[in-house]
C-alpha cells in the first residue's frame, strides 16, 4: 500500500542554518505531495504542495520539488528562523485511486535556536 | 472565524464513558475526516465521509463511530472510551472539485480517558 517515510526528529538549528527534511514515498497510482506544518497548539496547514512529478511547491522561503526517479519530496529552506519551530508532515494523496484519502509521515520536530 | 471549529477543545472522562467530539465547518467542502495523532506515529485516519450519505471506515475505526449530520457537521463518537483512546484528535475537509485533495484541518481536541 501507499507510504510516507519521513526522517526523524528532532532537528535542532540555529537560526539562519539551512534546513533539509527528507521525505520519501511509495504510491500505485499518480500521488500528489504534500507538507504540512503544525505550529504549537494548532491544527496541521498546508505548507506546500506538487502534483505531478518535477513540479516545485514553495511558500514561505520553503521548497520542495517533486521527484519521480528517487520517489522522493524533500523539504528545504535556506535560513531558518526561531518562529519556523514546529512539527512538519509529508503527506501524500493518491489520485490514482480517486484521491480519496492523504496518507501523512510521522512527523519531524524541528527547533530552531536564537 | 475559522473555518473548521471542533468542541470541546481538551476533555478528560474516566474509562467507560461515552463521550462525542464535534465538528462544524463553513469551508462548504463535502468531504470530512477525522484523525488521531499519536506521538511519533503521526496522524491515522478513523473515519471519512464523502458526503452526508457517504460513511467510511479508515484504518483504526475500531471503538469509534461517527455521524454526517449534515454538510457541515462530522461527530466522532467514543462509546464506552479506554485510557489508549487518549489522544489528539484532528477533523478535516478537503474540496472534491480540486486534484490535489487538500486538507484543511480544525485545531484539535485532546482527549484524555483516566
Amino acid at each position: 500500500g501507499d507510504s510516507v517515510t519521513q526522517m526523524e526528529g528532532p532537528v535542532t538549528l540555529s537560526e539562519e542554518a539551512f534546513l533539509t527534511i527528507n521525505c520519501t514515498y511509495t504510491a500505485t497510482g499518480y500521488p500528489s505531495l504534500f507538507w504540512y506544518v503544525q505550529y504549537p497548539g494548532e491544527g496541521l496547514q498546508l505548507l506546500l504542495k506538487a502534483t505531478k512529478a518535477d513540479d516545485k511547491g514553495s511558500n514561505k522561503g520553503f521548497e520542495a520539488t517533486y521527484r519521480k526517479e528517487t520517489t522522493s519530496f524533500h523539504l528545504e529552506k535556506g535560513s531558518v528562523q526561531v518562529s519556523d519551530s514546529a512539527v512538519y508532515f509529508c503527506a501524500l494523496s493518491d489520485t490514482g485511486t480517486g484521491g480519496f484519502k492523504t496518507i501523512f509521515g510521522a512527523g519531524t520536530r524541528l527547533f530552531v535556536k536564537a | 472565524d475559522a473555518d473548521v471549529t471542533q468542541t470541546p477543545r481538551n476533555r478528560i472522562t474516566k474509562t467507560g464513558k461515552r463521550i462525542m467530539l464535534e465538528c462544524s465547518q463553513t469551508k462548504g467542502h463535502d468531504r470530512m475526516y477525522w484523525y488521531r495523532q499519536d506521538p511519533g506515529l503521526g496522524l491515522r485516519l478513523i473515519y471519512y465521509s464523502f458526503d452526508v450519505k457517504d460513511i467510511n471506515k479508515g484504518e483504526i475505526s475500531d471503538g469509534y463511530s461517527v455521524s454526517r449530520q449534515a454538510q457541515a457537521k462530522f461527530s466522532l463518537s467514543l462509546e464506552s472510551a479506554i485510557p489508549n483512546q487518549t489522544a489528539l484528535y484532528f477533523c478535516a475537509t478537503s474540496d472534491p472539485g480540486t486534484k490535489s485533495d487538500t486538507q484543511y484541518f480544525g485545531p484539535g481536541t485532546r482527549l484524555t480517558v483516566l
